[in-house]
């Protein structure tokens, strides 16, 4: 079966880093993706991991290990409206559907 | 704006009622999906169409049937929903079904009750 898993929750300081974890079991893998999604909003891309290591992009990082079945994302330099659910979501085949986690609710307080 | 586009953003309707809810992409994609949210569960997709033609269907009861006239517009026709059915409905969009290097491109949703 497939299970990906996420804390359900998160609060972190405004000016702080986060490291949001993912851990995944899947039956295969082609890639892992991040979204944000803000209450009331669609969720938007955030990243994509296809290989091992780190992806920077501006604040937004993610960082994947295949063998170890573990991503995460790391937010640095946080701001009061990066107070969104983030989820993780994984794709076994390049054809095949993306599977999400139940997401992380991350609360930025000043 | 994601340039995807779904209408009504709430629905209430009672068990007995059809409606149908409605997307448009503006972004010359070929695929599209249909996603359930449930408050403290993950998405969960429903319906996946490539080039107009389904693709999947995640084992959804038949009260909710799809409808993709063309590449543009995705359709989800709701007929004697129950309690459980009411959540955020959620389509969205990709260059193709695999969406391998690309990702989605998510509507804002229609939050749907049912009474």
């Amino acid at each position: 079966g497939q299970n990906i898993d996420q804390p359900t929750e998160m609060t972190a300081t405004e000016g702080a880093i986060v490291q949001i974890n993912c851990t995944y079991q899947t039956s295969g893998f082609n890639g892992l993706f991040w979204y944000q999604q803000h209450a009331g909003e669609a969720p938007t891309f955030l990243s994509y991991n296809v290989l091992d290591g780190l992806e920077e992009k501006g604040r937004f990082s993610s960082f994947l290990s295949r063998s170890k079945g573990y991503s995460y994302l790391l937010l640095k330099e946080l701001q009061m409206k990066d107070s969104a659910s983030y989820l993780c979501a994984v794709q076994k085949t390049s054809y095949d559907k993306v599977i999400f986690g139940p997401g992380t609710s991350l609360s930025v307080i000043p | 704006e994601t340039g995807v586009t779904q209408t009504p953003r709430h629905l209430v309707m009672g068990m007995t009622n059809k409606k149908s809810l409605k997307c448009e992409q503006h972004l010359g994609h070929n695929a599209m999906y249909w996603y359930k949210q449930s408050a403290k569960k993950p998405l969960e997709l429903m319906f996946v169409y490539n080039f107009k033609e389904q693709t999947e269907n995640n084992s959804v009861p038949s009260r909710f049937s799809p409808e993709c006239p063309n590449s543009s517009h995705l359709f989800l026709h709701l007929h004697t929903l129950q309690p459980e059915d009411s959540a955020l409905y959620l389509c969205a969009s990709s260059q193709d079904r695999g969406a391998g290097t690309g990702e989605l491109f998510f509507g804002e949703g229609s939050r749907l009750t049912v009474l």
